[in-house]
C-alpha cells in the first residue's frame, strides 16, 4: 500500500512547456508539502497546505502553482518551463501541520531540455 | 546562517561497524523536532527516527539512534552493526515550531555513507 504516492516519476520535457505533477496520499493526513531537490542534493520547502488551505509559500517563481482539489491531492503545476526547473520534486505529508513526522513520496524527476 | 549543518560530506565504515553522521542546527525556538532522512540512490526519502527539543532520552530506532546535546545543538545519528544496504546519502532536518515558518523542514546538505564489505 502505498502511503505517499506521486505520478509520473520522470518527466522530460522542452523549455517553455507547461507540466503538471500529481501527489495522493492515502494516510488520512491533513497537511501536504511540495519540496524541491537541486542537482547539489539540496531539499527545499516549496509550499505547504493544511486541509486545503495554503500555509507555506517560499519564494518560488508564480510560474509554479499549487493545488488542492482536497486533503489527499496536492498537485503541482509548472508553466513555461526553463532549464532551472531540472530537479527532483518530491511529495509530503504529515498528520496534521506541525506535526513531527513528514512522509515523502517517492518524487519526480523533472529534466527540461 | 544555515538552520542545519553536516560538515562531513561523506564517510566510510566498515560492515558491522558502528558509525556516526554529525548534524548541528541554529534555532532560537524552545520548541522544535529534528530529524534524519535516509536517501538510497533508488531516490526516495526514507524517514528514519525523529527527537523531539522537549525529549530528555535520545531517541532509538531499532539500529539508530540519536545523540542529542541540546546544549551544544547537535544530533548526530549513530547506526550500529552497519551493513552494505545501509550506503544512502543521509540528511538531518529541523522543524521550528512557530508561526509561518510551522512544518516547514530545514535539511541539511547530507552525508554519503558507503558501507564496505
Amino acid at each position: 500500500d502505498t502511503a505517499v504516492s506521486q505520478t509520473p516519476k520522470y518527466l522530460v520535457t522542452q523549455m517553455g512547456n507547461d507540466k503538471s505533477i500529481k501527489c495522493e496520499q492515502n494516510l488520512g493526513h491533513d497537511t501536504m508539502y511540495w519540496y524541491k531537490q537541486d542537482s547539489k542534493k539540496f531539499l527545499k520547502i516549496m509550499f505547504s497546505y493544511n486541509n486545503k488551505e495554503l500555509i507555506i509559500n517560499e519564494t518560488v517563481p508564480n510560474r509554479f502553482s499549487p493545488k488542492s482539489p482536497d486533503k489527499a491531492h496536492l498537485n503541482l503545476h509548472i508553466n513555461s518551463l526553463e532549464l532551472g526547473d531540472s530537479a527532483v520534486y518530491f511529495c509530503a505529508s504529515s498528520q496534521f501541520l506541525g506535526q513531527e513526522t513528514q512522509y515523502f513520496g517517492p518524487g519526480t524527476r523533472l529534466l527540461v531540455l | 546562517a544555515q538552520k542545519i549543518t553536516q560538515t562531513q560530506p561523506g564517510m566510510f565504515v566498515q560492515e558491522k561497524e558502528a558509525v556516526t553522521l554529525d548534524c548541528t542546527y541554529d534555532t532560537s525556538d524552545q520548541s522544535y523536532g529534528l530529524f534524519w532522512y535516509k536517501q538510497p540512490s533508488s531516490g526516495e526519502m526514507i524517514f528514519l527516527i525523529y527527537q523531539g527539543s522537549y525529549d530528555e532520552q535520545n531517541a532509538t530506532e531499532g539500529r539508530y539512534s540519536l545523540n542529542f546535546q541540546k546544549a551544544r545543538k547537535s544530533a548526530n545519528l549513530v547506526i550500529s552493526a552497519s551493513q552494505l544496504g545501509d550506503s544512502a546519502m543521509y540528511f538531518c532536518a529541523m522543524r521550528e515550531g512557530r508561526g509561518s515558518t510551522l512544518g516547514r523542514l530545514y535539511f541539511g546538505r547530507g552525508t554519503q555513507l558507503t558501507v564496505w564489505p
